[in-house]
């Protein structure tokens, strides 16, 4: 079993529309939490940090449950720009510093005109 | 401010033979980590470096080593390489808890 999956879709949605990624993770020692956008052929880019208790910005909402070991990313009215592969990532980092981030296999979104 | 850089963007090897990649961490950033990311894959963690020594180490191969060096750039360096050695590799700099990636370099094996 991998340590994060992900559905790896595509997702394709038209402009407009909400599209929400599902995201678990195996390790319950994991501390911190990560949306990271990756365009075709360029690096990750970090989208966002996730919160116990939820975080918001702008049309982008992050979601964690620690309990159930889930992570989500809820994106509200889509962009073309937002087409891209959204990785869920997991830092089993202790206090102090980052340590070895796990990444899913990324889920594809294609918004469409 | 300048970002994580890497260097070379392209890279074409033959198996067997050696590579060795750079980065440069984002300024204020002591702590660089390297990854590697397979075609529709997520990055691979190989291994980190904080304070000029190798913290975490991935499974990888001991072909795959590095260094640090005092003004916190990093080289990754594989030996022996593979076919399956060709992929992107990203090099990821922080301070705390956030990582930022470089552009990686493409090595492809032939």
């Amino acid at each position: 079993r991998k340590e994060v999956e992900q559905d790896p879709g595509p997702f394709n949605v038209p402009e407009g529309a909400t599209v929400a990624f599902n995201c678990t993770y195996s390790n319950s020692a994991s501390q911190s939490f990560f949306w990271y956008r990756q365009d075709c052929r360029k690096e990750p880019k970090l989208l966002m940090s996730v919160y116990s208790s939820g975080n918001e910005d702008g049309r982008f909402t992050a979601q964690l449950n620690r309990a159930s070991q889930y992570i989500s990313l809820l994106i509200r009215d889509s962009k073309l720009s937002d087409s891209a592969t959204y990785l869920c990532v997991v830092n089993r980092g202790t206090s102090g510093s980052a340590r070895q981030l796990t990444f899913g296999s990324g889920t594809q979104l294609t918004v469409l005109p | 401010d300048a970002g994580v850089t890497q260097s070379p963007t392209h890279l074409i090897k033959t198996r067997g033979q050696q590579v060795t990649l750079r980065c440069s961490p984002k300024s204020g950033h002591d702590t660089v980590s390297w990854y590697q990311q397979a075609l529709g894959q997520g990055p691979q963690f190989i291994f980190q470096y904080y304070e000029e020594e190798e913290r975490q180490r991935g499974n990888f191969p001991d072909r795959f080593s590095g260094h640090q060096f005092p003004n916190y750039s990093s080289e990754l360096n594989v030996n022996a390489l593979l076919l399956g050695d060709s992929a992107l590799y990203l090099c990821a700099s922080s301070f705390l808890y956030e990582q930022y990636f470089g552009p990686g370099t493409r090595l492809t094996v032939t």
